[in-house]
């Protein structure tokens, strides 16, 4: 089955840029999409399909996706960005279903 | 504006079943789909399965296939999802979420459903 790599945390201090990346296997052949999770809350799509930004979600909120590696970038951070993020595909290869990656727990300095 | 209110905390012992629902608001219900994500304590997400709204037609997770079954009631603007034979590791939060199909993101979630399962 196919497997999606995330680093369990990545710190980055208020107004900096966080690269949140995702590996796996021709991953730039698949469509990422990427969720934010804080404590207790559902999850929220914050880019869809490698770079579409669903409607209020903030354009410090960006993606890209080439090769074995998809990133989700944001850009001046602020504290309100702390939470887990996700990154997901479909598997049409393989199992048929979503893959999830482990989730990277983006702390803000 | 687009709501999805899922039904209430549930608590089952091993072997049980347990349904949970989805209620869909603010849209045209026949033309999106919904994913169930699942999520164990302190873990990461995990997708069930994808059931299309308009007719039914569903994907399951090989993991849950023969175990968990979604269904619609279009009347209602209502998903279900039933999961039979409950085990410990069923324990976690379940969760819908509204999706054009299920290659596509999911853009609205519902709150989310605890499902203890203990004896």
């Amino acid at each position: 089955s196919y497997v999606l790599t995330q680093p369990p945390s990545v710190s980055v201090a208020p107004g900096k840029t966080a690269s949140l990346t995702c590996g796996g296997n021709n991953i730039g052949s698949k469509s990422v999409h990427w969720y934010q999770q804080k404590p207790g809350q559902a999850p929220v799509l914050v880019i869809n399909s490698d770079t579409d930004r669903p409607s209020g979600i903030p354009d410090r909120f960006s993606g890209s996706n080439s090769g074995n590696t998809a990133t989700l970038t944001i850009s001046r951070v602020e504290a309100g960005d702390e939470a887990d993020y996700y990154c997901q595909v479909w598997d049409s290869s393989g199992d048929h279903s979503w893959v999830f990656g482990g989730g990277t727990k983006l702390t803000v300095l | 504006q687009v709501e999805l209110v899922q039904s209430g905390a549930e608590v089952r012992k091993p072997g049980a079943s347990v349904k949970v629902s989805c209620q869909a608001s603010g849209y045209n219900f026949h033309s999106y789909g919904f994913n169930w994500v699942r999520q164990a304590p302190g873990q990461g997400l995990e997708w069930m399965g994808w059931i299309a709204a308009s007719n039914g037609n569903t994907n399951y997770a090989q993991k849950f296939q023969g175990r968990v079954t979604m269904t619609t009631d279009t009347s209602a603007n209502t998903v279900f999802m039933d999961v039979r034979g409950l085990r410990s590791d069923d324990t976690a939060v379940y969760f819908c979420a509204r999706g054009l199909s299920y290659t596509r993101g999911a853009d609205y979630w519902g709150q989310g459903t605890l499902v203890t399962v203990s004896s």
